[in-house]
């Protein structure tokens, strides 16, 4: 069965670095969301992305973030200048269609994670 | 006011009983969807059910069955016959139609710890 991947799985950085996290959605789908989950919280929506364009972002997704889909296959999100802040599980996750379309290909289905921790 | 609440931060039952988590939900759309996923220990999500706010049938499957009801905003879940391995955090969520017939992001709840002892 298709699924979301992730790479790293886990990544330690200095406070100020730049870091790219790296999400591969199913090869299919159109829609790709990231969301964030600081440990022990609730998940929370960070962006979604169609059509080479941000679609919808939260208030978290400040000027220190960005995506960008560099190929036909990865989408990535990355920190420019991390903070202590930052430290969290990201999610990526995909869907085929847009939410609300109605039919099961718009569920957005998650992939594993990457635990970010900055130092 | 939180859009989705989860009551219960943390449930503790021995093996084989049945378990309810509870999930209550605000909006103003008259087309949201209401879902459950699952985090393991190991900290993936996973996808368990999604329902639209058209349809209020109540579904089982397997051991696993979800009660919504529109009248209370409501969307349970229950696992009857508990076992170890569904120990885990349950996050109830919610996608709502929003200002410009439809929202992106899925609102999650703050999740209810589930420990199921043996």
């Amino acid at each position: 069965e298709p699924e979301v991947t992730q790479t790293p799985s886990h990544q330690v950085t200095q406070m100020g670095q730049e870091v790219i996290l790296r999400c591969v959605p199913i090869s299919n789908h159109l829609y790709f969301y990231w969301y964030r989950q600081i440990l022990g919280q609730k998940v929370e929506f960070l962006v979604s992305f169609y059509n080479n364009e941000i679609s919808e972002k939260s208030e978290i997704f400040d000027d220190q973030f960005s995506v960008e889909r560099p190929d036909g296959s990865n989408f990535t999100l990355k920190i420019r200048s991390t903070k202590l802040e930052d430290s969290a599980m990201y999610f990526c996750a995909s869907s085929e269609a847009p939410p609300l379309s109605g039919g099961v290909e718009d569920t957005q289905y998650f992939g594993p994670g990457t635990r970010l921790t900055v130092l | 006011a939180q859009k989705v609440t989860q009551a219960q931060t943390e449930i503790s039952v021995v093996e084989k009983e049945d378990v309810t988590l509870d999930c209550v939900y605000e909006t103003r759309d008259t087309t949201y969807y209401l879902f459950w996923y699952k985090q393991p220990p190991s900290g993936e999500l996973v996808f368990l059910i999604r329902r639209n706010s058209f349809d209020e049938q109540n579904e089982i499957s397997g051991r696993y069955s979800w009660n919504f009801q529109k009248s209370t905003s409501s969307f349970n879940f229950t696992i009857t016959a508990s076992q170890v391995v569904d120990s885990a955090v349950y996050f109830c969520a919610l996608s709502e139609e929003g200002k410009k017939n439809r929202d992106d992001k899925i609102i999650f709840g703050k999740g209810t710890r589930l420990h199921i002892l043996p």
